[in-house]
């Protein structure tokens, strides 16, 4: 049978249209939050970040939310394009950790043209 | 910006042989470098972390004596897969912290163990 654990949870969206990809983190202590985007075979790369002692933050056509109260991280992405189709992951830093960068499991965004 | 140079990008090894991963940070001293693995349709997996001249810290689970790490200087970390068997085939990604740019990847190893 099949196993959930072992599948990325995955998004669909047309082009042009707003996507919001969600992330639920554990640790209360984190402080700072990072969202990657992984393409196919390569290293993760850096999208945008957020600290603790904010809820939100914009960058170019992303936007980052961040609510503590629900340890609930999200990331917005304007006008979604084909090239925006990858992996996304948030991870999360507890300071004093040696800060150790954790990844939370990822969704998978395709990009219908 | 910060540059993480990753070799090799990919690697073919017979069972019971040893292979190692080279990361460098070309432009920035890194004071950190992290280790993680990945298996197909997951996340990364937090290996290790290295701080240069010291030794490396392991997470829960993962051998030490199997993925030897050696952070010699502050622009070089390498992770050394002994006695590779099928089941370490994976994608190992190292990532480097500096002091400017934050953390910053490489273009990851695929390691396939025949």
């Amino acid at each position: 049978g099949e196993s959930v654990g072992l599948h990325l949870p995955t998004l669909s969206v047309q082009e042009g249209d707003n996507s919001i990809i969600n992330c639920a983190y554990s640790n209360s202590a984190s402080d700072y939050f990072i969202w990657y985007k992984q393409e196919s075979g390569k290293g993760p790369q850096f999208i945008i970040d957020i600290r603790s002692n904010m809820d939100k933050r914009q960058g170019q056509r992303v936007t980052v939310l961040l609510n503590k109260t629900v340890k609930h991280l999200s990331l917005q992405i304007a006008a979604t394009q084909p090239g925006d189709s990858a992996v996304y992951f948030c991870a999360e830093i507890v300071g004093g950790s040696n800060y150790k960068l954790t990844f939370g499991k990822g969704t998978l965004l395709t990009v219908n043209p | 910006g910060a540059v993480v140079s990753q070799h090799p990008s990919w690697v073919i090894c017979k069972s019971g042989t040893s292979v190692k991963i080279e990361c460098r940070s070309l432009d920035f001293q890194a004071t950190t470098m992290f280790w993680y693995r990945q298996f197909p349709k997951q996340s990364l997996m937090l290996m290790a972390t290295s701080n240069e001249g010291s030794k490396a810290t392991y997470e829960q689970g993962v051998e030490k004596d199997k993925f030897l790490i050696n952070h010699a200087s502050l622009t070089l970390s390498t992770l050394t897969v002994t006695s590779a068997h099928p089941e370490d085939s994976s994608f190992y990604i190292c990532s480097a912290r500096g002091q400017v740019y934050g953390y910053t990847f490489g273009s990851g190893t695929r390691l396939t163990v025949v």
